[in-house]
């Protein structure tokens, strides 16, 4: 079964600097999506950003980007510029191609923004 | 569009009793699940559709049912509530194009159910 380990419970970081959150994930399958959701304290899910397995350029959504190193399985989120807004909890998910709708989500990294 | 609705947003239940979490989207998206978020342990999987009349089990299916009869709607039963289903409860749909693209989930709202 395919699992997603988000090692960092929590992570801080000042208002206008950068953080990295990681995300590592096993599985035997060569094509897949990996995704980032962010769920503030409203409770919502938000999909931040959206990587395809077969593509190798890093996906990005304005301040978001994304470092896929698919050999290595890891699949972290730069955040820049970081907001008061972006204090939230962040999911790294991923899903195996031929899978329907199936995602394994990892357990998550609160991040806290200092003003 | 109201995209993924869910209703009731908070519920207290007592335990034995049974109910039914509402779920419905207007996005006439083919891939409808539903998930139960407890704290420290991710969003699991409980039951998933891929399509009106197809469902099947997730990660967690014990201790509820769900059906689909429509494109629209994907409601989730609880027969017999137990306190280890207290958790918070999110409904997602999405859509493929095909077998060459997916797009990820939108989530509902969720729903806060307490069982004592």
């Amino acid at each position: 079964a395919q699992t997603v380990t988000q090692s960092q419970p929590e992570m801080s970081v000042q208002e206008a600097e950068t953080v990295t959150l990681s995300c590592t994930y096993d599985t035997s399958e060569s094509d897949y999506y990996l995704f980032w959701y962010k769920q503030p304290p409203s409770r919502q899910m938000i999909l931040v950003i959206r990587q395809e397995a077969y593509k190798q350029q890093n996906a990005t959504e304005n301040r978001f980007s994304v470092n896929f190193q698919k050999a290595a399985k890891s699949f972290s989120l730069k955040i820049s510029d970081s907001q008061l807004g972006d204090a939230a909890m962040y999911f790294c998910a991923y899903k195996k191609k031929s899978s329907g709708d199936k995602l394994t989500f990892g357990t998550g990294t609160r991040l806290a923004v200092r003003p | 569009n109201a995209g993924v609705t869910q209703t009731p947003k908070f519920q207290v239940l007592k335990t034995g009793q049974s109910m039914t979490l509402q779920c419905a989207q207007d996005m006439n998206h083919e891939y409808m699940s539903w998930y139960r978020q407890d704290p420290g342990m991710g969003l699991r999987l409980i039951h998933y559709s891929v399509g009106a009349g197809i469902t099947d089990q997730g990660e967690v299916p014990n201790g509820y049912n769900v059906s689909r009869s429509t494109t629209e709607d994907f409601p989730l039963r609880l027969l017999s509530a137990a306190p280890s289903q207290t958790s918070v409860y999110f409904c997602a749909s999405s859509y493929s194009m095909g077998s060459t693209a997916y797009y990820g989930q939108y989530f509902g709202p969720g729903t806060r159910l307490t069982v004592t």
